[in-house]
């Protein structure tokens, strides 16, 4: 499809499992961002890949969180050891410069038990 | 500490009638606000976006009017229809980074 794609759109894990969420940009963006966004807030920042350099992760929670972008195209953000607080909707969004306009996907909502 | 305030946290419109939704910044830094409208289970949508040395913007029934010195912006939608019901979230960029306000569900009455 030409937009971006996020997989799974739900995942349900229990306290102190890992989990993996993924993202495919927009074919050619250069930039991809990672958000957090709880119930009935706004989305809040996690990280940014310029291509495949994670230029900043100051927005990841803990040390619990890791995100990669490998190749530059796909990223996967990853929570070991996840905890209830965890629990929101994981938006990914790309654009094709290293600001501007930014293409969200539908997300991934997860869900600790 | 929150980047981006945003108010009204709700709003209920007349079918026809003009939606303002504000937000209010501090960091002067700030270079480039969009405006996101998001449905219930989808990603946020870019609606509309404002560069801080213009200070109003149209597009279609949606406008952004930014006001540098008091350091604020506002969506107004023209004309709402029931299909503007969702959630719009005003954000400012700086340096990488976007900052989003806490959304206003927003719904017109037919």
């Amino acid at each position: 499809g030409a937009g971006v794609s996020q997989s799974p759109r739900y995942k349900v894990a229990k306290r102190g499992q890992d989990v993996a969420l993924r993202c495919d940009p927009i074919s050619g963006h250069v930039s991809l961002f990672w958000y957090q966004q709880a119930l009935g807030q706004g989305p809040e920042f996690l990280t940014y890949f310029q291509n495949e350099a994670q230029l900043d992760k100051s927005g990841l929670p803990s040390d619990r969180f890791f995100a990669e972008r490998p190749e530059g195209s796909v990223s996967t953000l990853k929570i070991q050891r996840t905890q209830q607080e965890d629990s929101a909707v994981y938006l990914c969004a790309s654009s094709p410069a290293d600001w501007g306009p930014q293409h969200f996907g539908d997300g991934t909502r997860l869900s600790i038990l | 500490q929150q980047q981006v305030k945003q108010s009204p946290q709700s709003l209920i419109v007349q079918k026809g009638g003009i939606s303002i939704i504000n937000c209010a910044y501090e960091n002067t830094a700030f270079d480039y606000f969009p405006w996101y409208q998001q449905f219930p289970g989808k990603g946020p949508a870019l609606l509309i976006a404002i560069r801080p040395d213009v200070s109003e913007k149209k597009e279609g029934r949606f406008t952004i009017s930014f006001n540098k010195s008091a350091k604020q912006f506002s969506l107004h939608i023209m004309d709402s229809q029931p299909g503007d019901s969702a959630t719009y979230f005003c954000a400012a960029y700086n340096f990488n980074k976007f900052y989003f306000g806490s959304g206003t569900k927003l719904n017109v009455k037919p």
